[in-house]
């Protein structure tokens, strides 16, 4: 049971908007940053979104971030086939002294 | 291109012990913090231990705390994973993970594809 909590699945047809929504608390989200994950099946997670709501290179700008208090949102939008994968949030934990991942989100384009 | 390749994994008798390595290449090893991360089999992510840039400052969670010891060496820019008293649990595909900064508390920007480690009798 992860202390960063995320809906175990989410759904959405191509073309749509879809959000995935990651709780915290105050020792987590609550104060640090916000990072968020996309693994494909069968391959390692790739980094989407970091510091909350900022795009690596390469990133496309259908996916973005957001924080507010003890909660993130990754929302995509234009929902495309290829985005069917799991999505994890990540955070930094003060009580814990160590990073804590959401338990991920399947994320199903209909 | 910044490249990330886990060795070691295998199987491995409850009790027992493993060392990972990750080979980097292709970016400034010194300068990063390093992570392990692992998964267990139909499972999410859990992160397992984190080191700085200059080996200084190290963390691990609760789970393999005690067990387990995260290290780097500089000259052959390689990550280790030193795994001591596995348990059944500890089965998982282990990733290594370039952080975004040196100390290890940025984000995970570059990940190995994963060496698989089974604790299992």
């Amino acid at each position: 049971q992860s202390v960063v909590t995320q809906p175990p699945s989410a759904s959405g047809t191509p073309g749509r908007r879809v959000t995935i929504s990651c709780s915290g608390s105050s020792s987590n989200i609550g104060r640090n940053t916000v990072n968020w994950y996309q693994q494909l099946p069968g391959t390692a997670p790739k980094l989407l979104i970091y510091s909350n709501n900022e795009r690596p290179s390469g990133v496309p700008d259908r996916f973005s971030g957001s924080k507010s208090g003890t909660s993130a949102s990754l929302a995509i939008s234009g929902l495309q086939s290829e985005d069917e994968a799991d999505y994890y949030c990540e955070t930094w934990d003060d009580s814990l002294n160590g990073w804590v991942f959401g338990g991920g989100t399947k994320l199903t384009v209909l | 291109q910044v490249q990330l390749v886990e060795s070691g994994g295998g199987v491995v008798q409850p009790g027992r012990s493993l060392r990972l390595s990750c080979a980097a290449s292709g970016f400034t090893f010194r300068s990063y913090g390093m992570h392990w991360v692992r998964q267990a089999p139909g499972k999410g992510l859990e992160w397992v231990a984190v080191i700085s840039n200059d080996g200084s400052n190290t963390h691990y969670a609760d789970s393999v705390k005690g067990r387990f010891t995260i290290s780097r060496d500089t000259s052959r820019n390689t990550l280790s994973l030193q795994m001591n008293s596995l348990r059944t649990a500890d089965t998982a595909v282990y990733y290594c993970a370039k952080d975004g900064g040196w100390s290890g508390y940025d984000f995970k920007d570059v990940w190995g594809r994963g060496t698989t480690v089974t604790v299992s009798s």
